[in-house]
């Protein structure tokens, strides 16, 4: 039972590169999340996803942008790097989107931008 | 605005001591509460969660939670710590609306010391 995977695991970029993270889960929940982890920051939302064929912005959605696939598969896309992306990312899916709700987390993406 | 506090960044426990991790909240109506746990290099798992009802709640791995409303609080316990319980423990908030489910703390990191 994999729940949510996350690729790649690790990413060195250059400033002003592309990348789009993958996440897919197998759970066949609605809602999927995009967040990031900085040290002393905890984790912050980027961009989600409330079902297939929407997306919305988070509370730092600035320099990212995301793509529902379909169900399964919601990814992030970096158009242009920045040191100040370099972060831990993680991706979360939840069966609604709700604050009752409890969310599944992938293990994350270190990305480093040079 | 929603929020949440951990007011320790950092705690160092000797194994087989009891454990509690300090959250408090901000938040307008009945909160929905989490917290949760992630290893190093891993993503996060829930360890418990509290809607309503009995305010103590019981979670996963020997852990316990009491809801207290006069103080905002979602004190995280454990009577016995055993090593594997190093971590960085997160504490959040269901703010109620889609897109931002959840509102995490900055974390609590646990030593645990032999």
């Amino acid at each position: 039972n994999a729940g949510v995977t996350q690729t790649p695991k690790f990413q060195v970029l250059k400033t002003g590169q592309s990348m789009t993270l993958q996440c897919a889960q197998d759970m066949n929940h609605n809602s999927m999340y995009w967040y990031r982890q900085d040290p002393g920051m905890g984790l912050r939302l980027i961009y989600y996803s409330a079902s297939e064929g929407t997306t919305d912005k988070g509370e730092v959605p600035n320099g990212y942008n995301v793509s529902r696939l379909n169900k399964r598969e919601f990814s992030l896309r970096l158009e242009s790097a920045a040191p100040s992306q370099t972060s831990v990312y993680f991706c979360a899916s939840s069966e609604l989107t709700g604050a009752h709700l409890p969310q599944h987390f992938g293990d994350g993406t270190r990305l480093s931008i040079l | 605005a929603q929020s949440v506090t951990q007011p320790d960044i950092h705690i160092t426990v000797s194994e087989g001591a009891s454990l509690e991790l300090r959250c408090n909240y901000s938040y307008g109506a009945t909160p929905y509460l989490f917290w949760y746990v992630q290893s190093p290099g891993q993503g996060l798992q829930l360890l418990l969660k509290y809607f309503s009802g009995d305010t103590l709640v019981q979670g996963i791995k020997g852990f316990e939670a009491e809801f207290k409303r006069s103080q905002s609080s979602f004190n995280l316990r454990k009577p016995s710590v055993h090593w594997s319980d190093a971590a960085e423990y997160f504490c959040a908030v269901g703010a109620g609306q889609a897109g931002t489910a959840l509102i995490f703390g900055k974390g609590t990191t646990l030593s645990v010391s032999s």
